[in-house]
């Protein structure tokens, strides 16, 4: 069975300050690695995909991923947040055995003016 | 734009009476998933479709039914809606479920439902 645990629920931050969002699966088979965006009252939105390949992902809005093996990670970074980035971020796998997304519970991004 | 449509975006509805939420895409996607998200929760798949063939998730309550009429739309029925079934239901598509392959899930914005 897989799982993802994101280590932090709330992350408040300073605009323009760097942020990370941290994320760490469990899984006996290869997986394929998101991380989504939900902002309030709307569905999911991709920021980024790890598939294969180089380990370091950009995503949309300036932001990216490292995908870690031996840590079982794929914190999302950004170095410098707007107040527009204020929502909820969600990391998720999909494993190469059963083709569904599993979600972490969600960490919830409060960009301060 | 090719997209996936919820409607309505709110719903509202009254203890144990039936509901209905929809779902339609115009990505011609094979496969069409139902979550449930409740507040600060993670999305839980409920089932999906993939063409006219339906997979329910083990732990999805008999209250939730789903129909595929076709390949554009997906509704997700609740038969007798509960004060604890008052959630987001998200509805996603993605091209194939084949677990040797990555399918990118794409969501439609969400249909909030309250139970009164």
């Amino acid at each position: 069975a897989q799982s993802v645990t994101q280590l932090d629920s709330q992350v408040p931050v300073f605009e323009e300050a760097p942020v990370e969002l941290r994320c760490n699966y469990s899984s006996s088979v290869s997986v394929y690695l998101f991380w989504y965006v939900q902002y309030p009252n709307q569905g999911l939105q991709l920021l980024l995909k790890y598939l294969s390949g180089s380990t370091l992902v950009k995503g949309i809005n300036g932001f990216e991923a490292e995908f870690n093996k031996s840590q079982t990670s794929f914190h999302l970074r950004k170095p410098s947040v707007h107040i527009s980035d204020t929502a909820e971020y969600f990391c998720a796998v999909c494993s190469s055995n059963t083709g569904k997304l599993i979600f972490g519970q969600g960490t919830t991004l409060q960009v301060k003016p | 734009d090719a997209m996936v449509i919820q409607n309505p975006r709110y719903q509202v509805t009254q203890f144990g009476k039936p509901v209905t939420l929809s779902c339609s895409q115009t990505l011609n996607h094979n496969v069409m998933y139902w979550y449930q998200q409740k507040s600060s929760q993670a999305p839980k798949l409920l089932f999906h479709y993939y063409d006219k063939d339906f997979n329910n998730e083990a732990d999805t309550p008999d209250n939730f039914q789903s129909r595929r009429p076709n390949t554009s739309f997906c509704f997700l029925d609740i038969r007798s809606p509960g004060l604890g079934d008052a959630a987001m239901y998200l509805c996603a598509t993605s091209r194939d479920d084949r677990p040797s392959s990555y399918n990118e899930q794409f969501f439609g914005p969400g249909t909030r439902l309250t139970v009164l």
